[in-house]
C-alpha cells in the first residue's frame, strides 16, 4: 500500500531558529513530490520536486528530494511566528493524479 | 487567494441528511479534486474528475458522489450522513500539464453532523 510518512509530528522552536521537516514515503511508481504549507484553512503550494538532488529554494524555504532513499526534507531557516503552520508532504503516484498526503508535522514558532 | 472557491463555508446537518459541497476551480483548469480532512485521518483524496469525466478515485465511499458540469464547477454530493462524517472538504484544482500536477485547493467547508 501506497504510504507517506512524516516526521516529527510536531516541532516547537523559538524565532531565529532553523528546522527540518522530514517526509519519506513508499510507493509504486513515484512521479512527484510535493510540499504544502497549512495555517487555518486550505494547504498552499510551496514546492513540486520530480528530480533526485536539486534543490528548489524560495526565500528562507528550501527543499530537496531523495529518489534513492525515498526521502525529502523542507528546511526553513531563521524561522518566523508566521511560519507556524502545519506542513503536508504529498507524493503524486504515476498515471493516477492523486496525491498521498502525509498527517503533517505541526510547526510552532514562539517569539 | 488561489483562486479555488467553495461553498458553503459552513454546514450543520443532522446524520441521515443529504447535502451538496460545491467548487468553482481556477480560471482554465479543466482538473477538480475532492479531499477530506479530519482529525485523526489527516488529508485523504476523495474523487478526481478532468474535463467533466470521472478520472480517479480514492477512499470515497459509496454513499458519496460527485460530478463535474459543463462549466468545470463540481459538486460533491454526501447522502445518509453519519457522525463520522463530520470534517473538512476542500476542493482542489490543477491545469493537469502532462510534466507537472500543481494543485490550488480552495478554502474548504466545514461540515458537522450532528
Amino acid at each position: 500500500e501506497d504510504k507517506v510518512v512524516q516526521s516529527p509530528l510536531s516541532l516547537v522552536v523559538h524565532e531565529g531558529d532553523t528546522v527540518t521537516l522530514n517526509c519519506s514515503y513508499e510507493v509504486t511508481n513515484f512521479r512527484s513530490l510535493l510540499w504544502y504549507k497549512q495555517e487555518k484553512k486550505a494547504p498552499t503550494f510551496l514546492f513540486m520536486l520530480t528530480s533526485s538532488g536539486i534543490e528548489k529554494k524560495s526565500g528562507r524555504l528550501s527543499s530537496i528530494l531523495d529518489k534513492k532513499e525515498l526521502f525529502s526534507i523542507l528546511n526553513i531557516t531563521a524561522t518566523q511566528t508566521g511560519d507556524s503552520a502545519v506542513y503536508l508532504c504529498a507524493v503524486e503516484v504515476d498515471n493516477t493524479d492523486k496525491l498521498i498526503f502525509g498527517t503533517g508535522t505541526r510547526l510552532q514558532v514562539f517569539p | 487567494d488561489s483562486g479555488v472557491t467553495q461553498t458553503p463555508k459552513h454546514l450543520i446537518t443532522a446524520t441521515g441528511q443529504r447535502v451538496t459541497l460545491r467548487c468553482s476551480p481556477r480560471s482554465g483548469d479543466l482538473s477538480v479534486y475532492w479531499y477530506q480532512q479530519s482529525l485523526d485521518q489527516g488529508l485523504q483524496f476523495l474523487i478526481q474528475y478532468y474535463n467533466g469525466e470521472e478520472r480517479a478515485k480514492g477512499n470515497i465511499l459509496e454513499r458519496f458522489s460527485a460530478q463535474q458540469f459543463p462549466d468545470l464547477h463540481s459538486e460533491l454530493n454526501l447522502s445518509s450522513l453519519e457522525l463520522g462524517d463530520s470534517a473538512l472538504y476542500f476542493c482542489a484544482s490543477s491545469a493537469r500539464d502532462w510534466v507537472y500536477n500543481e494543485q490550488f485547493f480552495g478554502p474548504g467547508t466545514r461540515l458537522t453532523v450532528l
